[in-house]
């Protein structure tokens, strides 16, 4: 009930296209819901993240969509350029009530973008 | 703002030694610290979590007393690693949480560890 499951393992996406990763949980209870990304040799850094009273977030070129009922979440990254080649992790915690959750991190989307 | 360091970003060990990894909240003053081991194109791997002046609570299959963490103050977490051997060789990564907003996390550029 713990998992964060993440697809595709990798994508591969033409510059200017749109990438989507997808991730589903099972946990009712997670309301905090981040993505992170991840270069080569360097720690994640947070992108974007989502609570569950709402269905979209956008920041820039990024936008997660949440589906409450689905327990689905997605990030959409518009206009992929080759500087967005990263490893995408999608997370997810109970931390946003102020408590100690910890988050529980996807296995990760390694997205390249061709020019 | 909410910027974590690491130090060193890259070190190199014989077996049998220990190594000690800092990570420092530069800009903030950190609740929580998280310390992650990352494998080769595999996710993060949360080890411990560690709360300023408290003892580190270890995740299941964690050897506390290989992997040694002290949080001495509200901005800096040490994770050292006792008598070290070549499987331990491996990325490791620190996280911190702030006061405000208590469910971010922020991590820290990462160490690489290798083990001879």
């Amino acid at each position: 009930q713990q998992q964060v499951k993440q697809s595709p393992q990798s994508l591969i996406v033409q510059k200017g296209g749109i990438s989507i990763i997808n991730c589903a949980y099972e946990n009712t209870a997670f309301d905090y819901f981040p993505w992170y990304q991840q270069f080569p040799g360097k720690g994640p850094a947070l992108l974007i993240a989502i609570r569950p009273d709402v269905s979209e977030k956008k920041e820039g070129r990024f936008t997660i969509s949440f589906n409450k009922s689905a327990k689905q979440f997605s990030l959409h990254i518009m206009d992929s350029q080759p500087g967005d080649s990263a490893t995408y992790f999608c997370a997810a915690s109970l931390g946003a009530r102020g408590s100690q959750g910890n988050l529980i991190f996807g296995k990760g989307t390694k997205l390249s973008v061709k020019p | 703002g909410a910027v974590v360091s690491q130090h060193p970003s890259w070190v190199i060990c014989k077996s049998g030694t220990s190594v000690k990894i800092e990570c420092r909240s530069l800009d903030f003053q950190a609740t929580t610290m998280f310390w992650y081991r990352q494998f080769p194109k595999q996710s993060l791997m949360l080890m411990a979590t560690s709360n300023e002046g408290s003892k580190a609570t270890y995740e299941q299959g964690v050897e506390k007393d290989k992997f040694l963490i002290n949080h001495a103050s509200l901005t800096l977490s040490t994770l050292t690693v006792t008598s070290a051997h070549p499987e331990d060789s491996s990325f490791y990564i620190c996280s911190a949480r702030r006061r405000v907003r208590p469910y971010e996390q922020y991590f820290g550029p990462g160490t690489r560890l290798t083990v001879t």
